[in-house]
């Protein structure tokens, strides 16, 4: 089955710096990727996602990239702001977990003014 | 727009008691899912409907049971709840599969 990791538990950023939080992935079929934010109490929230066919996708402030080769996965946040602080989850789909989103146990974001 | 709700937000239960997890979405999305995410974890996957009519097993379905009552209702039922089930519950929705989910705010669900 598929196995989503994290490289670091949690990130502590000043305001305005960039923030990058990584994730890697097992299964080299996975064709669709996703990033959520969560807030305390709150349901995860979409962020940015992004399809094996492409490496880089921008939204607004994020940016992912994906490096299928190593199976690895990014999301960037530009000028990171307190509003940020949150846990941010990487979720990877595809091959024999069609239509199954496996989540990564999430990194914690925490942003200093 | 309400999105996905989930109701009750909050429940305590005795071991062995039964209930039943409410969800509806108002998207007309086709896809339904059910999460439980424990301390400290991601979330896992316990059961999904990909459209009105089917449902299928996740991760962790043992002790649980769902019904796709109609497009917008997907319901998550514990017929004999044991402390193990201690957890947040979150429903989702998407279009099709491997589209973006969206989520509910969760059901807290304690098991003493």
């Amino acid at each position: 089955g598929e196995s989503v990791g994290l490289h670091l538990p949690t990130l502590s950023v000043q305001e305005g710096d960039n923030s990058i939080i990584n994730c890697a992935y097992s299964n080299s079929a996975s064709d669709y990727f996703i990033w959520y934010k969560q807030e305390s109490g709150k349901g995860p929230q979409f962020i940015i996602d992004i399809r094996s066919n492409m490496d880089k996708r921008q939204g607004q402030r994020v940016t992912v990239l994906l490096n299928k080769t190593v199976k690895h996965l990014s999301l960037q946040i530009a000028a990171t702001q307190p509003g940020d602080s949150a846990v941010y989850f990487c979720a990877v789909e595809g091959g024999t977990s069609y239509g199954k989103l496996t989540f990564g146990q999430g990194t914690i974001l925490t942003v200093h003014p | 727009n309400a999105g996905v709700t989930q109701t009750p937000k909050f429940q305590v239960l005795k071991t062995g008691q039964s209930m039943t997890l409410q969800c509806a979405q108002d998207m007309n999305h086709n896809s339904m899912y059910w999460y439980r995410q424990d301390p400290g974890m991601g979330l896992r996957l316990i059961y999904y409907s990909a459209s009105e009519g089917t449902t299928d097993k996740g991760e962790v379905p043992n002790g649980y049971n769902v019904s796709r009552l109609n497009k917008r209702e997907f319901s998550l039922r514990l017929e004999s709840a044991a402390p193990s089930q201690t957890s947040v519950y979150f429903c989702a929705s998407s279009t099709h599969s491997n589209q973006p989910q969206h989520f509910g705010d969760g059901t807290r669900l304690s098991i003493l």
